[in-house]
C-alpha cells in the first residue's frame, strides 16, 4: 500500500533557528501535500499545504517545497519559536480504489529550546 | 464558522463493550473521516463519509463502523472492545475532496 516516511522523529533547534522536516511518497498520483501541527492533548491543525502544480509555497515563517520528480516534499520553519513545539505531520492523498484516501506520516516530535 | 466538534472527549469502557462517537462537521462540509491515532501506529485512516454514504474504507475489522445523517453529522461504532482499541480517536471534515480539518478527538482508554 501507500507509504508515506517522515524524517526526522525528533528534532530539537534553538530559538530562532530553522527546522526542516522532510518526506517522501510513492504514488506519483499524488497531488496534495498538507502539513498538520498537533500539540498536546489536540486534535492535528492544519497549517500549510500545496497542490502539485506549484513547487513552493510560503505562509509567514512557513513554507513547504515540492519535488515531484524525487517525490518528496519539505516543511521549512524559520525563526523558531518555543510555541512552535508540538508533533508535526505531512500527508499526501493517494487513490483507493475509487476514492482518494489522505496518508500520514509518522510524525515529527520538534522541539524549540529557549 | 465553528470548527469540528466531537463528543465525548474522554470515555473508559471495558473489554467486550461496544462504543459510540459522535463528530459534527464543520457547516457545509458533506466530507466526514474518521482516524485512529496511536503511539505505535500514528494516524491510521478508518472510513469516509459523504453524503451519508461510506465512500472509503480503510483497513479496519468490520467492529469498526460508522454512518453519517442528512445533515452530515457522523458517528462510529466499535462493537466487542479490545485493549488494544484504546486511542485518540479523530474525525475530521472536508467540504468534498480536499482539505481536512480536524476534530479535537475522543480519548477512548480500554480496561
Amino acid at each position: 500500500g501507500e507509504n508515506v516516511e517522515q524524517h526526522p522523529s525528533t528534532l530539537s533547534v534553538q530559538e530562532g533557528d530553522s527546522a526542516v522536516i522532510k518526506c517522501t511518497y510513492s504514488d506519483s498520483a499524488s497531488n496534495y501535500f498538507p502539513w498538520y501541527k498537533q500539540e498536546l492533548g489536540k486534535g492535528p491543525q492544519l497549517i500549510i499545504d500545496i497542490r502539485s502544480n506549484v513547487g513552493e509555497k510560503k505562509d509567514q515563517r512557513i513554507a513547504v517545497t515540492l519535488n515531484k520528480t524525487a517525490k518528496h516534499f519539505s516543511l521549512h520553519i524559520t525563526e523558531t519559536q518555543p510555541e512552535d513545539s508540538a508533533v508535526y505531520f505531512c500527508a499526501n492523498y493517494f487513490l483507493s480504489g475509487s476514492a482518494r484516501q489522505l496518508t500520514f506520516g509518522s510524525g515529527t516530535q520538534l522541539t524549540v529550546l529557549p | 464558522k465553528a470548527g469540528v466538534t466531537q463528543t465525548p472527549r474522554y470515555l473508559i469502557k471495558t473489554r467486550g463493550q461496544q462504543v459510540t462517537l459522535s463528530c459534527s462537521p464543520i457547516s457545509g462540509h458533506r466530507s466526514v473521516s474518521w482516524y485512529q491515532q496511536t503511539p505505535g501506529q500514528g494516524l491510521q485512516f478508518l472510513f469516509e463519509y459523504f453524503s451519508e454514504t461510506q465512500r472509503n474504507k480503510g483497513n479496519f475489522p468490520g467492529r469498526f463502523s460508522g454512518r453519517q445523517f442528512s445533515n452530515s453529522r457522523s458517528e462510529m461504532n466499535v462493537s466487542t472492545l479490545e485493549l488494544g482499541d484504546s486511542a485518540l480517536y479523530l474525525c475530521a471534515s472536508s467540504w468534498e475532496v480536499g482539505t481536512q480539518y480536524f476534530g479535537p478527538g475522543t480519548r477512548l482508554l480500554v480496561l
